[in-house]
């Protein structure tokens, strides 16, 4: 099986310039989360699809940061326009299902690291 | 609000050692819990979860953890460390609402000594 693909896997641009990432989750899999990992913490939910709709956007910052799952399917995450402390790794997991009072284990990829010059 | 305290940025054990990487949590309901291990330029890959059964959790590679709730614990431990342990490890805790988000801590870093 197939696991979660993120591409491109690094990315260097200038601060005010616009980037995006995409994520193919595990076949199947209808929920679809984009984290936030800024070194030397632990990763930030920014934003989780069920299928093509947002379940949880609370963390996302709306005025520079957008996302969709067109298809309910892949996923594209957008910075536009990029600052010095988006610099992180961006790392896209996806779950089987959404569980009412249980839970799902999340497979991660490999993420993609960018840096913001 | 549910958050995670990972005691010790960097943990450091001889080869054979045992590991022990501990993990509190805050939660208001009754917690899932989880232990995450990232290599470099590597992903999260699932050790264990926690989902409210047996309170000592085994999972992959050897490591094991026990969920303590008078102590808002779970601590990850194993008894005999490996070279193929360094790693980054993280705990995390989601709530068992309707959501499936989790709340990772800081995060520890496992070297092994030779």
């Amino acid at each position: 099986e197939a696991g979660v693909a993120q591409s491109p896997r690094y990315k260097i641009i200038e601060k005010r310039q616009s980037v995006a990432f995409w994520c193919n989750p595990i076949s199947g899999h209808a929920t679809l989360y984009w984290y936030q990992q800024i070194l030397g913490q632990g990763p930030k939910l920014l934003i989780q699809f069920q299928n093509n709709g947002v379940v949880d956007d609370s963390q996302l910052p709306k005025d520079r940061f957008s996302a969709e799952r067109l298809k309910g399917v892949d996923s594209t995450l957008k910075i536009q326009p990029a600052k010095l402390e988006d610099s992180a790794v961006y790392l896209c997991a996806s779950s089987l299902r959404r569980l009412a009072g249980g839970t799902d284990t999340q497979y991660f990829g490999p993420g993609t690291r960018l840096t913001v010059l | 609000a549910q958050s995670v305290t990972q005691l010790g940025s960097h943990v450091s054990v001889s080869e054979g050692a045992l590991v022990l990487l501990r993990c509190n949590y805050s939660s208001s309901v009754p917690p899932y819990l989880f232990w995450y291990v990232q290599y470099p330029n590597q992903g999260l890959q699932l050790l264990l979860k926690y989902t409210s059964a047996a309170t000592l959790v085994k999972g992959i590679n050897g490591f094991e953890a026990e969920f303590k709730k008078s102590e808002t614990s779970f601590h990850l431990t194993k008894p005999s460390a490996h070279m193929s342990d360094a790693a980054e490890y993280f705990c995390a805790v989601s709530d068992q609402g309707y959501g499936n988000k989790l709340v990772f801590g800081a995060g520890t870093i496992l070297r092994v000594k030779s």
